[in-house]
């Protein structure tokens, strides 16, 4: 059974840090492309980033460039966000999610989310 | 204007069928593009439903039944879900989602409502 579980949300002050973890089980992780994707309170999906399998190919949305980084570790099964200079309009439930064997999309599965709060 | 855009809100009756629409902007075809779709329940992460691109290149999600299925409106440049014998557990948001300029984008979501 595939499961992703998120971890490392909380709340955190405007200009702060946090970095969110994703762990994977129940599928070949080195195989598939990760992605984040965030919701904010009463708010539709928006996508955050994506990193293929091996890390060769990024991607950010451009409200995010130069403030997250999307890592991963193949090794431990993990997909990491490391989100820096936190705003506000950051705050969000932060989704992990895996698309398909050698493509990014469709994001076939999803974890519960993890909910990041940026407030003084 | 929004890569993606779908209606806020529709409703429709138990038994009927509904259709949700995806419009892409003007200057991008559709048919140049895989429509992916999602159901989000309250409370819950969303769950992909349905991936449409033409009638020899979709898929269906693992255990999403066939009432669930895609098309496109070439006229009108839009992605479309369709819904047959509608439930009421089919009340949900619904998003379409697609892979442009190097970035995933998602339509604003359509709330469907069940009644």
């Amino acid at each position: 059974e595939v499961q992703l579980v998120e971890s490392g949300g909380g709340l955190v002050q405007p200009g702060g840090s946090l970095r969110l973890s994703c762990s994977a089980s129940g599928f070949t992780f080195i195989s598939y492309s990760m992605t984040w994707v965030r919701q904010a309170p009463g708010k539709g999906l928006e996508w955050v980033s994506t990193i293929n399998q091996d890390a060769s190919q990024i991607y950010y949305v451009d409200s995010v460039k130069g403030r997250f980084t999307i890592s991963r570790d193949n090794a431990k099964k993990s997909l990491y966000l490391q989100m820096n200079s936190l705003r506000a309009e950051d705050t969000a439930v932060y989704y992990c999610a895996r698309g398909q064997m050698h493509t990014i999309l469709p994001l076939e599965y999803w974890g519960q989310g993890t909910l990041v709060t940026v407030t003084s | 204007q929004a890569v993606l855009t779908q209606p806020a809100s529709l409703s429709a009756s138990p038994g009927a069928s509904a259709s949700l629409t995806c419009t892409l902007r003007s200057g991008i075809n559709v048919d140049t593009y895989r429509i992916h779709w999602y159901q989000q329940k309250p409370g819950s992460p969303p769950q992909y439903l349905l991936t449409y691109k033409s009638d020899s290149d979709n898929q269906q999600g693992s255990g999403v039944p066939s009432r669930f299925s895609g098309s496109k409106d070439a006229s009108a440049n839009a992605g479309v879900l369709l819904i047959s014998g509608l439930q009421s557990a089919d009340e949900a948001d619904y998003y379409c989602m697609t892979w442009h300029n190097n970035t995933c984008v998602f339509g604003g979501g359509t709330k469907l409502t069940v009644l």
